[in-house]
């Protein structure tokens, strides 16, 4: 069956512009993760999604950051006015249950092949 | 917010050597995760595991909690295996969700 997609897997952005980053879970994967990898770390986690709902987006490095998942599948990461530090890859991951509370953390998060973001 | 510390950064071996990576953390956890991240960012989960020790092919990984330790060890390794294993835990209690990722440690295999 098909993993997480990405798209698009390159982008390269002026300083300024507004970028939107895709991400397709694995169908019927009820979580959704973003997190943001800057170059020579391990990713950091941005935000998670419970089907439709935006249940924690503490990891959001500023208001210019948003993201959302509307129908409970296919969601979308949008970055307003780019600046340089925003250049990273953008990792999205499912899992096919729902994560939220004590004990949640034990399900395999599915990873798709990332985002590489370039601002200029 | 728990530390995740690996070791080393960087490992450079011969083609059928026994590779150890370490993983560290300081505060308790329900489950440590190790990945492998190839070239072009994509990233696979190896192993989750809250206890003992774990098997897969060449691959082996166990933990210690009461030591907080994680390790990471490749039997027989391949110039395959080149590729950057991360350490990842969900912290025990509320937001347990979230993945907390070590660096990374960038392995090289040399035939």
């Amino acid at each position: 069956g098909a993993g997480v997609s990405q798209s698009p897997r390159y982008k390269v952005a002026k300083r300024g512009q507004d970028v939107a980053l895709r991400c397709d879970p694995i169908s019927g994967h009820v979580s959704l993760f973003w997190y943001q990898q800057a170059l020579g770390q391990g990713p950091e986690f941005l935000t998670y999604f419970q089907n439709e709902a935006q249940l924690d987006k503490s990891g959001l490095p500023s208001d210019r950051f948003f993201a959302e998942r509307p129908e409970g599948s296919v969601s979308t990461l949008k970055i307003q006015r780019t600046q340089q530090e925003d250049s990273a890859v953008y990792l999205c991951a499912s899992s096919p249950s729902w994560l939220a509370g004590y004990g949640g953390g034990t399900d395999t998060q599915y990873f798709g092949p990332g985002t590489r973001l370039t601002v200029l | 917010k728990n530390e995740v510390e690996q070791s080393p950064q960087n490992l450079t071996a011969q083609e059928g050597e026994f590779i150890t990576i370490n993983c560290s953390y300081s505060v308790g956890i329900s489950a440590l995760h190790w990945l492998q991240q190839h070239p072009g960012g994509g990233i696979v989960s190896l192993f989750m595991l809250s206890s003992g020790k774990k098997k897969h092919g060449r691959l082996i990984a166990t933990i210690n909690i009461q030591e907080k330790h994680s390790s990471l060890h490749i039997t027989a390794s391949h110039p395959r295996d080149s590729a950057v294993y991360i350490c990842a835990v969900t912290n025990s209690g509320a937001g347990s969700y979230q993945l907390t990722f070590g660096k990374g440690t960038k392995l090289s295999v040399i035939p």
